[in-house]
């Protein structure tokens, strides 16, 4: 069983949508999660940490379920500019991280 | 802050071929990561180092990959000999790993990427 659990997708949504990922994970030891944003050809960079309290950052919403071992990502007024991959990250122990194979967002116009 | 350094771009090479793929951490890291991404596996977590030293390469696919970190400032990833199953983009990531916890304060950089062609 994989770590770490994503719907690949494709989303394609239209401006101004709201959409939602989500991803498990199979490890109750995690302890901190993030979600990654990478652009075509490009290299992952943070998005977000997730904490348990849940947080948001002007548009995005990330939200932890431990019970369920799940991390959601939430996008409110969806911009041409938020097509990308976002991939869901667990760190389990100091360097022990696991990437989710991503959930592919297209903004269409 | 330059930001994580890989080179090269880009490598084209025929089966057989040794490949050496180069990173240079963000300075003050103290964590190394080798990754590679393909469409089938997505990102796959290949080696990482910490203080220059290997901890985990249980991801490493083969004897034929090896990875050194000989200083702080400098790591190879090594392909001898390619295959054109090894083709894939490799990222090379580093962070500042403040405790042995994992914490929000973990965050990894990567670098641009090499992206590796084995004919």
């Amino acid at each position: 069983r994989k770590e770490v659990e994503q719907d690949p997708g494709p989303f394609n949504v239209p401006e101004g949508a709201t959409v939602a990922f989500n991803c498990t994970y199979s490890n109750s030891a995690s302890q901190s999660f993030f979600w990654y944003r990478q652009d075509c050809r490009k290299e992952p960079k943070l998005l977000m940490s997730v904490y348990s309290s849940g947080n948001e950052d002007g548009r995005f919403t990330a939200q932890l379920n431990r019970a369920s071992q799940y991390i959601s990502l939430l996008i409110r007024d969806s911009k041409l500019s938020d097509s990308a991959t976002y991939l869901c990250v667990v760190n389990i122990y100091g360097n022990q991280f696991y990437f989710g194979t991503g959930t592919s967002l297209t903004v269409i116009p | 802050d330059a930001g994580v350094i890989q080179s090269p771009r880009h490598e084209v090479t025929e089966m057989g071929q040794e490949v050496t793929l180069r990173c240079k951490p963000i300075s003050g890291h103290n964590s190394l990561f080798w990754y590679r991404q393909t469409m089938m596996r997505g990102l796959e977590l290949l080696i990482y180092f910490n203080n220059n030293v290997p901890i985990d390469d249980s991801g490493m696919p083969e004897d034929r990959f090896s990875a050194k970190m000989p200083n702080a400032s400098f790591s190879t990833l090594k392909i001898q000999p390619s295959e054109p199953r090894d083709s894939a983009v490799y990222f090379c990531a580093s962070s500042r790993l403040r405790a042995r916890e994992a914490g929000a304060d973990n965050e990894q950089f990567f670098g641009p990427g090499t992206r590796l062609t084995v004919l």
